[in-house]
């Protein structure tokens, strides 16, 4: 019961390199979520889908991109690193049936130098 | 704005010392709020949810959360703490109407022994 898979966990990224943040979920559910964690910031939403082809911004998706291709994928696509999106990234999902919950990746720690 | 306030940042204790630690959010509306915990270097896992019902919600590891409507908060407690609940409590709220699950900027707990 592999939950929710994300990789790579670290990376390291010069200035206007471009990279995938992958996430994977087992559980069949519909909802999927990208948070960044800032040091006293919380979790700030980046983006978030409701099911396969559909996306949508969260509060912070400038510099961000997403696709849903399939129920199961919702990766992550920083186009332009900058160091701003040094951050540690967190993918999670739920199911709309039956009560709320998310369940959390272990997160990717991303430096931009 | 609406939002999730967390009013203790960081919070240092002594094992067997009580903790309390506030949350409030300023949505109006149905909600369900959860405190989720984050060990060092870990990923986000769940305390406790109130979705309904009782508002003194019982969650893992002796924790317990209070719903008061009126005041719109929902305060994480616990008699007595652990050198292992060292820390960060995220407090989070999902409007039902918008299915996004939006954080405080989280709690940092140091307990010592």
């Amino acid at each position: 019961n592999a939950g929710v898979t994300q990789t790579p966990k670290f990376r390291i990224l010069k200035i206007g390199q471009s990279m995938t943040l992958q996430c994977t979920q087992d559980m069949n559910h519909n909802y999927m979520y990208w948070y960044r964690q800032d040091p006293g910031m919380g979790l700030k939403l980046i983006y978030y889908s409701v099911g396969a082809g559909i996306t949508d911004k969260g509060e912070v998706p400038n510099g961000y991109n997403v696709s849903r291709s399939t129920t199961e994928d919702f990766p992550l696509r920083l186009e332009l690193a900058a160091p701003s999106q040094t951050s540690v990234y967190f993918c999670a999902s739920s199911s709309r049936q039956g009560p709320y919950g998310y369940t959390f990746g272990s997160g990717t720690r991303l430096t931009v130098v | 704005a609406q939002s999730v306030s967390q009013h203790n940042h960081h919070v240092i204790l002594s094992e067997a010392a009580s903790l309390e630690l506030g949350c409030n959010y300023s949505y109006g509306g149905t909600v369900n709020l959860f405190w989720y915990v984050q060990y060092p270097g870990q990923h986000l896992q769940l305390l406790l949810k109130y979705f309904s019902g009782d508002p003194l919600v019982k969650g893992i590891k002796g924790f317990e959360a209070e719903f008061i409507k009126s005041k719109f908060s929902f305060n994480l407690r616990k008699p007595s703490v652990q050198w292992s609940d060292t820390a960060e409590y995220f407090c989070a709220v999902i409007r039902l109407v918008t299915d996004k699950l939006i954080f405080g900027t989280g709690t940092r707990l140091q307990v010592f022994p």
